[in-house]
């Protein structure tokens, strides 16, 4: 167990319609990162958060986005889906965000699954 | 783009050593090596990670050669628990991990 948590487990929904996934970081970390993993794209970066500011981003689309609360928890909100939406969406969280390095430890994942 | 070249599979007998190779020739100095790994549809597992000196601790030892260029995992007694993807990845400081696409070990009885 990781510490870090994600709700929910799995989410079955139409297309169009508009998701929001939830993620706890482990106590104490400042940063949280979103991953997505598709069959056919791998794991991929989305967009990190450090203490309630974007830091980067990466391939996420104008559809989707994201936001970290002033408790650190984070949510990534996904609009208008599409049936190539469908993957695992995983949240990381690291103790910093910054500095020479910073270990990312992942939760279990939501499995979004658009029909 | 992953900076990193692993086989794509392994096998490795039950409660022998898994020694997991990894090529990162363009590393910096101030990137470290991670090693995670991602058991069926799990979310990614942290396992180790080192800059310049071998590094152990109680999942794997971490070997990096003296000019960097590469790496190997060592899981001691491997288990069928240790059946997974593993992924080696170049990351400074709060960069984002970029995943390849790893080995795919198999441990077998």
């Amino acid at each position: 167990d990781s510490g870090v948590t994600q709700t929910p487990k799995h989410l079955i929904t139409a297309t169009g319609q508009r998701v929001t996934l939830r993620c706890s970081p482990r106590s104490g970390d400042l940063s949280v990162y979103w991953y997505q993993q598709s069959l056919d794209q791998g794991l991929q970066f989305l967009i990190q958060y450090y203490n309630g500011e974007e830091r980067a981003k990466g391939n996420i689309l104008e559809r989707f986005s994201a936001q970290q609360f002033p408790d650190l928890h984070s949510e990534l909100n996904l609009s208008s889906l599409e049936l190539g939406d469908s993957a695992l969406y995983f949240c990381a969280s690291s103790p910093r965000g910054t500095g020479s390095t910073d270990t990312q430890y992942f939760g279990p994942g939501t499995r979004l699954t658009v029909l | 783009d992953a900076k990193t070249t692993q086989p794509p599979s392994m096998d490795c007998a039950e409660g022998r050593a898994a020694n997991l190779p990894c090529n990162h020739s363009t590393i910096s100095g101030n990137e470290y090596v991670y090693w995670y790994r991602q058991i069926h549809s799990q979310g990614p597992q942290y396992i180790i990670h080192g800059l310049k000196n071998n590094e152990t601790n109680e999942m794997a030892s971490l070997i990096i050669t003296e000019d960097r260029k590469s790496s190997t995992l060592i899981l001691p007694h491997a288990t069928l628990r240790d059946t997974a993807v593993y992924y080696c990845i170049v990351k400074q400081g709060f960069q984002k991990l970029v995943f390849g696409t790893g080995t795919r070990l198999l441990v077998s009885p």
